[in-house]
């Protein structure tokens, strides 16, 4: 079975300072890995996926990801952070055979002006 | 990406009484899901809804609890039967596109008194 870990409940950093949210994973086969963040009072919002190719993938927002299959890990990754990044991060992971996530603990990250 | 919408956005209910939750989507979709979140917590897979065919519930959730109608391509709805406070959740559907990714609606927060 399929499961994810984020190993940091919380993370916080300043406006402008490069961030990681740390994501692994446990999959049989090939993995569908995604970012999601939760903003206060919304829903889930999709930020970007790897499913093959290119192991630096980009998304929404200036974030990127990266996939490191010997580390089985999908870190999440901005160059320079804002404080409207504030929210709480998802990873989710996917077996290519199925149809269901299964999510990660999730991040609280906090960008400090 | 599909825009989806769900009704209500919040509400607060008696213990033992039943809420149904409705969830739109703009587009046709042939996968729908469920997925509650706990306060505090990530997101839990309550069950998967197919058009046409009963819906697959996760190990946990059970239909009389959670039942299900998945009447065409574009709604479906999940009722909250019985409830009781550890029923207060959020509750989130999404659908599933072509290119493997679940799109979420913005959640229906239950307080359940």
């Amino acid at each position: 079975a399929q499961s994810v870990a984020q190993p940091e409940d919380q993370v916080n950093v300043a406006e402008g300072n490069p961030l990681t949210v740390k994501c692994t994973y446990s999959v049989s086969g090939n993995p569908y890995l995604f970012w999601y963040v939760q903003y206060p009072n919304r829903g889930l919002q999709f930020l970007l996926k790897y499913i093959t190719g290119d192991n630096l993938v980009k998304g929404s927002y200036g974030f990127e990801a990266e996939f490191n299959k010997s580390q089985t890990s999908f870190h999440l990754k901005k160059p320079s952070a804002l404080v409207s990044d504030s929210a709480l991060y998802f990873c989710a992971v996917r077996d290519p055979y199925g149809q269901n996530f299964v999510f990660g603990p999730g991040t609280r990250l906090s960008v400090l002006p | 990406s599909a825009v989806i919408s769900q009704k209500p956005s919040r509400d607060i209910c008696q213990r033992g009484t039943s809420l149904t939750i409705q969830c739109q989507v703009d587009s046709q979709v042939t996968m729908m899901f469920w997925y509650r979140q706990q306060p505090g917590q990530s997101l839990t897979l309550i069950a998967t809804a197919n058009q046409g065919s009963e819906a697959t519930y996760e190990s946990g959730f059970v239909i009389d609890k959670f039942p299900i109608s998945r009447p065409n391509l574009t709604f479906s709805t999940l009722t909250v039967s019985n409830m009781s406070p550890e029923d207060s959740s959020i509750y989130l559907c999404s659908v599933g596109d072509t290119k493997e990714t679940q799109y979420f609606g913005p959640g229906t927060r239950l307080l359940v008194l």
